[in-house]
């Protein structure tokens, strides 16, 4: 079935540190790609998309390239700050006419001064 | 604008009880969708209902329901609820229905409601 996987965290980082997320996904057709974040005790933010082969996503200095050769949307980011420290969700749509998204497990960010 | 918009942002239920979560949508958008969040995971997909109509519904059993009102606000019905129960329930709004052919449309979400069941 569908799928979205993502590196396993928790990713500690020190302030203006390189981030790299890893997410790669298994599915049928051509699905739709995205990040989220979610920031503690609130819902969930979308931080970008992409919506075909080789698209870039970018956001607030994040960035993550749709690639179909290797089914993957790895997130990144060249400095982070201590307040991108969040939970990051990998995920997928667009498969079919079911609406749902489906989502990674997410990876958990904490950036220290 | 308002976003998303969830009501209660908390509740304590006890086993086999009912609950209610209540969402409104963005203006203008049509379609909700709702989503169960268990603590340490992703969120997993429930129900999405597109011009008061279901279009989409997840692998969860009967106790769960869902309908959507002629202003496209949503209601997320739980009966007979147990421990496992508990979790984040988030809504999320969007234009168009998701996933359906030709639309590029995308989810944004309410803050949930967060259900503990005792």
């Amino acid at each position: 079935g569908n799928s979205v996987t993502q590196m396993e965290g928790p990713v500690t980082l020190s302030e203006e540190a390189f981030l790299t997320i890893n997410c790669t996904y298994t599915a049928t057709g051509y699905p739709s790609l995205f990040w989220y974040v979610q920031y503690p005790g609130e819902g969930l933010q979308l931080l970008l998309k992409a919506t075909k082969a080789d698209d870039k996503g970018s956001n607030k200095g994040f960035e993550a390239t749709y690639r179909k050769e290797t089914t993957s949307f790895h997130l990144e980011k060249g400095s982070v700050q201590v307040s991108d420290s969040a939970v990051y969700f990998c995920a997928l749509s667009g498969v079919g006419n079911t609406g749902k998204l489906i989502f990674g497990q997410g990876t958990t960010l904490q950036v220290k001064p | 604008d308002a976003g998303v918009t969830q009501s209660p942002t908390h509740l304590i239920k006890t086993r086999g009880q009912h609950v209610t979560l209540r969402c409104s949508p963005i203006s203008g958008h049509k379609s909700v969708s709702w989503y169960q969040q268990v603590l340490g995971q992703g969120p997993q997909f429930i129900f999405q209902y597109y011009e008061k109509e279901e279009r989409g519904r997840g692998n969860f059993p009967d106790r769960f329901s869902a309908r959507q009102f002629p202003n496209y606000s949503s209601e997320l019905n739980v009966n007979a609820l147990l421990l496992g129960d508990s979790a984040l329930y988030l809504c999320a709004s969007s234009p168009g229905q998701l996933g359906a052919l030709n639309m590029n449309t995308e989810a944004f979400f309410g803050q949930g409601t967060r259900l503990t069941v005792v």
